[in-house]
């Protein structure tokens, strides 16, 4: 399993774009990257998952360059709803076990 | 659309007491999860399950128990609880494994609130 790192938080306003990085050095080959969103008092949601290049879906893009140490959860034009903990997982065990580190606290505000 | 449904959502408990948590999921998922969440902490795996009858440790499975006697189902228990289980606990569902690294989403419930006097 990758060790993934993330900044701990980051704030925005409404309609920026926020971009959230997160390093992992020591991916496999065949893993890939997942992120998902925890709001206050829920449990958290699979936002996106990528292996290299671009992917993007109606939420974010993500971003992984061609040595794939690091890659790049991109939300457009958050809004205050966007506010949330944001969890970047590299690869997985097998029975499809997840390791979630300590996430990054995205606060937008007004 | 139910997805995973915990019950309860609360409770609060004393020093040695018992008690089971139930996780239920429609989606006719093979694989199943518990974990705990402490605050402002990441989730860690307690145990958990690749199908009906099965089940298997986590990161930090002391202190808990599972069963898994129906495919829809996946109870975590306590036997006799500590306050250091005090957490918020979510449980999952998934599909199987894939071959490759990338991993199938796993769908949360909404998760209990678990204190322990």
């Amino acid at each position: 399993l990758a060790k993934t790192t993330q900044p701990i938080s980051m704030d925005s306003y409404e309609g920026q774009e926020v971009n959230i990085t997160c390093s992992h050095n020591n991916i496999a080959t065949n893993d890939y990257i997942t992120w998902y969103q925890q709001f206050p008092s829920q449990g958290p949601r699979f936002i996106i998952q990528g292996y290299k290049t671009k992917v993007t879906n109606e939420v974010a893009s993500l971003f992984i360059p061609a040595d794939r140490k690091s890659s790049t959860l991109s939300l457009p034009r958050v809004s205050l709803s966007d506010t949330a903990v944001y969890y970047c997982l590299g690869g997985k065990a097998a029975g499809n076990k997840l390791t979630f580190g300590g996430g990054t606290r995205v606060l937008v505000k007004p | 659309n139910a997805g995973v449904t915990q019950t309860p959502k609360f409770r609060v408990l004393k020093t040695g007491q018992s008690m089971t948590l139930l996780c239920a999921q429609d989606m006719n998922h093979e694989y199943m999860y518990w974990y705990r969440q402490d605050p402002g902490m990441g989730l860690r795996l307690i145990h958990y399950s690749v199908g009906e009858g099965t089940t298997a440790k986590g990161e930090v499975p002391d202190g808990y128990n599972v069963s898994r006697l129906k495919k829809q189902n996946f109870l975590l228990g306590l036997e006799s609880a500590a306050p250091s289980q005090t957490s918020v606990y979510f449980c999952a569902s998934s599909k199987p494994d894939r071959s490759l690294g990338s991993n199938q989403p796993q769908h949360f419930g909404d998760g209990t609130r678990l204190s322990i006097l």
